[in-house]
């Protein structure tokens, strides 16, 4: 089955300043991507996804990247905010497939003031 | 419709009991999955329905767990003869078809 490594699992950056989040995954018939922003009591929330046919997708400070040949994908988030801090995963799925995801253990970002 | 819903949001239990936990989705979405996650982890896949079809079920998934989904539109989830290991954060989220995913708050379940 599908295995989503993460990395790095923790990340402290000052506000205003870049972080990228970088996960690769093992099975090439992955063509879903997507992010999940999780904050303390609640589920994840989608941020931002990516499917297979795509390298590249922005959403205003946000973006995401995707080499399929070496099977990994990047998130980057610009000019950091401290309401950012949370924690963050990267997920693969095969969408025609049931769609079922599997996870990336997760990174803690913190954006200090 | 203001998203996925699921109750109750806390459960604690003694071993041994029972447990049902209940997972209403965004009324359009076709597709409902559950998932677990334990702390400091990233949610595991449990089992999936499309309508009222429970189309895949994770290994996870023990005979001591089992879920339905009547009618296509709310699910349960329902755990038997809880153990100290099946304390952790039940996630449902849906989805219409293929698209992104809405995830409830969770049920935070502790075995004691």
């Amino acid at each position: 089955g599908e295995n989503v490594e993460q990395h790095p699992s923790t990340l402290s950056v000052q506000e205003g300043d870049s972080a990228v989040i970088k996960c690769t995954y093992s099975d090439s018939a992955s063509n879903y991507f997507p992010w999940y922003k999780q904050e303390l009591g609640k589920g994840p929330q989608l941020i931002i996804d990516i499917r297979s046919n795509v390298g590249e997708k922005k959403d205003q400070r946000i973006a995401v990247t995707l080499n399929k040949t070496a099977k990994h994908f990047s998130l980057h988030i610009t000019e950091t905010q401290p309401e950012d801090s949370a924690v963050y995963f990267c997920a693969a799925s095969i969408s025609n497939a049931g769609n079922m995801l599997t996870f990336g253990g997760g990174t803690r970002l913190m954006v200090k003031p | 419709d203001t998203g996925v819903s699921q109750n109750p949001r806390h459960k604690i239990t003694k071993r041994g009991q029972n447990v049902t936990f209940r997972c209403d989705p965004i009324s359009e979405h076709n597709r409902l999955y559950w998932y677990r996650q334990t702390l400091g982890q990233g949610p595991e896949f449990l089992t999936y329905f499309q309508n009222e079809a429970q189309l895949e079920k994770s290994r996870l998934l023990s005979d001591r767990f089992s879920a339905e989904r009547p009618k296509g539109s709310f699910s349960t989830l329902e755990i038997q003869r809880t153990e100290q290991g099946d304390s952790a954060m039940y996630l449902c989220a849906s989805s219409l078809g293929a698209s992104g995913y809405t995830f409830g708050s969770g049920t935070r379940l502790t075995v004691v």
